[in-house]
């Protein structure tokens, strides 16, 4: 049972240039969200999606877009990547809302 | 706007003490209160969490104290071990939480042994 799946653990982007983090997870989740942790800022919620087909904005989405097509699969797209984006982003899953997360272990990102 | 507000940032306790972290929070359609733990290099990993219909929660040597009125809660770690060390996050919830939790910025903790 791998619970939240995160790839790639580390990554190196320069500035302009875009990726996509994946994070898959097979509890059967319906509640998936991509969060940014900063140092001393705790964590901060880019998207989320409460179902398949459906996606929804959290506080700080500028830069990013996501999908999710299938229960299982919540990828993160950073589009022109800025060094503003340089964080530890993770993914999360969870059986009811905001209830009991799953967090994945965490992509960290850096932008040069 | 920070909703959730946690201190200390950083705290230092010694072996068999008891570390104490602080939360406040403004919105009052807050309805869950979890806290995480995170330890270098992990993802966090929920602790304990608590709703507001009660002013205490303990689960083995943690324990949840909730003040509704004073839009307040901490968590309290009894006989602080080194293992102990980590992150730790307080944050928020309303109406079942399907559009995620509000974090703190979190406390730095220190078990010296």
């Amino acid at each position: 049972n791998a619970g939240v799946t995160q790839t790639p653990k580390f990554r190196i982007l320069k500035i302009g240039q875009s990726m996509t983090l994946q994070c898959t997870q097979d509890m059967n989740h319906n509640y998936m969200y991509w969060y940014r942790q900063d140092p001393g800022m705790g964590l901060k919620l880019i998207y989320y999606s409460v179902g398949a087909g459906i996606t929804d904005k959290g506080e700080v989405p500028n830069g990013y877009n996501v999908s999710r097509s299938t229960t299982e699969d919540f990828p993160l797209r950073l589009e022109l990547a800025a060094p503003s984006q340089t964080s530890v982003y993770f993914c999360a899953s969870s059986y009811q809302g905001g209830h009991g997360y799953t967090f994945g272990s965490g992509t960290r990102l850096t932008v040069v | 706007q920070q909703q959730v507000k946690q201190s200390p940032q950083s705290l230092i306790v010694q072996k068999g003490g008891i570390s104490i972290i602080n939360c406040a929070y403004e919105n009052t359609a807050f309805d869950y209160f979890p806290w995480y733990q995170q330890f270098p290099g992990k993802g966090p990993a929920l602790l304990i969490a608590i709703r507001p219909d009660v002013s205490e929660k303990k689960e083995g040597r943690f324990t949840i104290s909730f003040n509704k009125s004073a839009k307040q809660f901490s968590l309290h770690i009894m006989d602080s071990q080194p293992g102990d060390s980590a992150t730790y996050f307080c944050a928020a919830s309303s109406g079942g939480g399907a559009d995620g939790l509000t974090f703190g910025k979190g406390t730095h903790l220190i078990i010296q042994p």
